[in-house]
């Protein structure tokens, strides 16, 4: 069966950097997905990757292994308002997403 | 800039009634989708649409129905709601299935009795 892991929660202090990691086994790859979702709102785009790598977004950063099925996001300059879920989604050979049940970040003061 | 726009956005059913969702985008995507989200659980794709005119299902189609008449607009319909269906329904469109990212509504928050 095709699987995305996350850990289920973090915390981490304003200003400080997280990192939180999505392992995943599917069907195929066609690239990994990061979103973020605050309580009670939709999931928001935040990054891509579907080459061997990092990518750097300003205070965001994706990184992507394939051959260890493996990408983490970092976070850096934590601020309170990055307290939201992270969802890793990978699009598998039949290019649907596969989706993790998410990592909820509480930032603490 | 709307994006995607779900309706209603809360909604409270008995066991056994109907109701459809309702899903609009206004940015000239082609492709759409229905997913459910439940605690401790990732997004489960109900269907999907690919075009006008075209449905499919996806991981999760028992007991839900589509409808893709115009580009814009993907319906999303329960026609025996079942207290297993309460959940938080989200519609997503994007440009394409490849490189390009879902655009997500709101949400519909439904739940059945």
């Amino acid at each position: 069966g095709q699987n995305i892991d996350q850990p289920t929660e973090m915390t981490a202090t304003e200003g400080a950097i997280v990192q939180i990691n999505c392992t995943y086994q599917t069907s195929g790859f066609n690239g990994l997905f990061w979103y973020q979702q605050h309580a009670g709102e939709a999931p928001t785009f935040l990054s891509y990757n579907v080459l061997d790598g990092l990518e750097e977004k300003g205070r965001f950063s994706s990184f992507l292994s394939r051959s260890k099925g493996y990408s983490y996001l970092l976070l850096k300059e934590l601020q309170m308002k990055d307290s939201a879920s992270y969802l890793c989604a990978v699009r598998d050979s039949n290019y649907q997403l596969i989706w993790g049940a998410g990592t909820k970040l509480i930032i603490k003061p | 800039n709307a994006g995607v726009t779900q309706t209603p956005k809360f909604r409270v059913l008995k066991t056994g009634q109907s109701m459809t969702l309702l899903c609009a985008q206004d940015m000239n995507h082609e492709y759409m989708y229905w997913y459910r989200q439940d605690p401790g659980m990732g997004l489960r794709l109900i269907h999907y649409s690919v075009g006008e005119g075209t449905t499919a299902k996806g991981e999760v189609p028992d007991g839900y129905n589509v409808s893709r008449l115009k580009k814009q607009n993907f319906l999303l319909g329960l026609e025996s709601a079942a207290p297993s269906q309460t959940s938080v329904y989200f519609c997503a469109s994007s440009l394409d299935s490849s490189s390009q990212p879902q655009h997500f509504g709101d949400g519909t928050r439904l739940s059945i009795l």
